[in-house]
Order: structure tokens, then sequence, then C-alpha cells
């Protein structure tokens, strides 16, 4: 089977750092993914990542270690436009991604 | 450029009824995928339409459900009969390139059977 774990939920203050983890159990695997999906929004990519290591983008960072079956989506100076749900996803054959149920994350002033 | 558009945005049906969905991908992409979340779940792969031609339809549920994609352009997804576990929200992707993984998404029709 196919699977993803990730926390339902996370608060943290305005201004802290927060981490988002995801661990996978997949039969096919082409890279983890992370995307931002604002209440009845559109789910918005963030992040990438195929091989081990971490990629940053602005205020976001993405790590990945395939030996391990983990990720996770860090996001720092959090400001409270980040307060969303967080999805993982794990590239699949032929582009498809399997997600993870999501995380909503609370940021607080 | 524009985004995915999707429509309606929100659709209530009686059980038994049938509807349609429709999704406008980004001019000039290939690809397009449809995707759909069932309250508190996660976000399920349905079909995946490269150009007009159904790449991958593993995640359909059952023969309910009928996609196309007309000249490789815009996508329908009809559901008749709708059952009530058909409710959620149905989101539509596309991309010109597939290797990293990074679609752009429509914001998704709510569907509601009741």
């Amino acid at each position: 089977g196919q699977s993803l774990e990730q926390p339902s939920e996370v608060t943290a203050v305005e201004g802290a750092i927060v981490q988002i983890n995801c661990t996978y159990q997949t039969s096919g695997f082409y890279g983890l993914s992370w995307y931002q999906q604002h209440d009845g929004g559109a789910p918005t990519f963030l992040s990438y990542n195929a091989l081990d290591g971490l990629e940053e983008t602005g205020r976001f960072s993405s790590f990945l270690s395939r030996s391990d079956s983990y990720g996770y989506l860090l996001l720092q100076e959090l400001q409270m436009k980040d307060s969303a749900s967080y999805f993982c996803a794990v590239g699949g054959q032929g582009g498809k991604l399997i997600f993870g149920q999501g995380t909503e994350l609370s940021v607080k002033p | 450029e524009a985004g995915v558009t999707q429509f309606p945005s929100h659709s209530v049906i009686e059980k038994g009824q049938t509807v349609t969905l429709r999704c406008d991908p980004i001019s000039g992409h290939d690809n397009l995928y449809w995707y759909r979340r069932v309250m508190g779940k996660e976000i399920k792969f349905l079909l995946h339409f490269v150009k007009e031609s159904k790449q991958d339809e593993s995640g359909m549920p059952n023969n309910r459900f009928l996609a196309e994609r007309t000249g490789g352009t815009y996508s329908t997804l009809k559901v008749q009969p709708a059952e009530l576990e058909d409710s959620g929200v149905y989101f539509c992707a596309s991309s010109s390139d597939r290797s990293n993984y990074g679609y752009t998404f429509g914001s998704g029709t709510r569907l509601t059977v009741v």
C-alpha cells in the first residue's frame, strides 16, 4: 500500500520557526512535493525535492532523506498569512501525486 | 497567464442526478489531472490526461465517473448517477512539465450530494 503520515495540526506564534514532518511508504518514488492550501482555495506548489538534502526558497525550506523515507517543510519568520493547510505529496509514475492528509498550521499573534 | 479555472465552484444535487464539472487548464499545458478530496481525508488522484488521451485513470472510483478532454483543451468530469459518497471537493491541475511535480491547481468544485 501507499501511505504518507504528517501531523494533523500544528500551532506556532508569529515570528517563530515551525517544522512539519512527513514520512512516507510508497511503491514508487519520484520525489517529495509540498503544497499550501488556504481555506477554500487552490493548493499552491511550494517546493519539490528529488534528491536528498535541503532546498531553500525564501522563508520556506524543504528537506528530504530517501533512506529514511522522511522529509520536512520548515517555515521561518512565521506570519499570520502562513496559517493554512500544508500537504506533503509523493511523486508517482506518470506525474501523479500521492498526498498526505494535510497539516493545519495555525499562527497566533 | 490565466490560472486553472474550474466551474461551477459549488454544486448541490440530489442523489441519482447527474453533474458535470468543467476544468479549463492553463493554455498550452498538455498534462491535466483530476483529484478529489473527501471531507477530512487526503487529496486523491483520479486521472491524468496528456492532451486528449487518458494516460492513467487508475484512481477513478467506478464507472459512474466519466472524464473527457475535448481536443486536448478543457476537460469535463461527469458523475452519473451521483451517490452520497461522491460529495467532496474536485480539483483539477495542469502542467506543461511534470518532472518537478509542481502543478497549478484550480480552486476546485465543491460537490454536495443530498
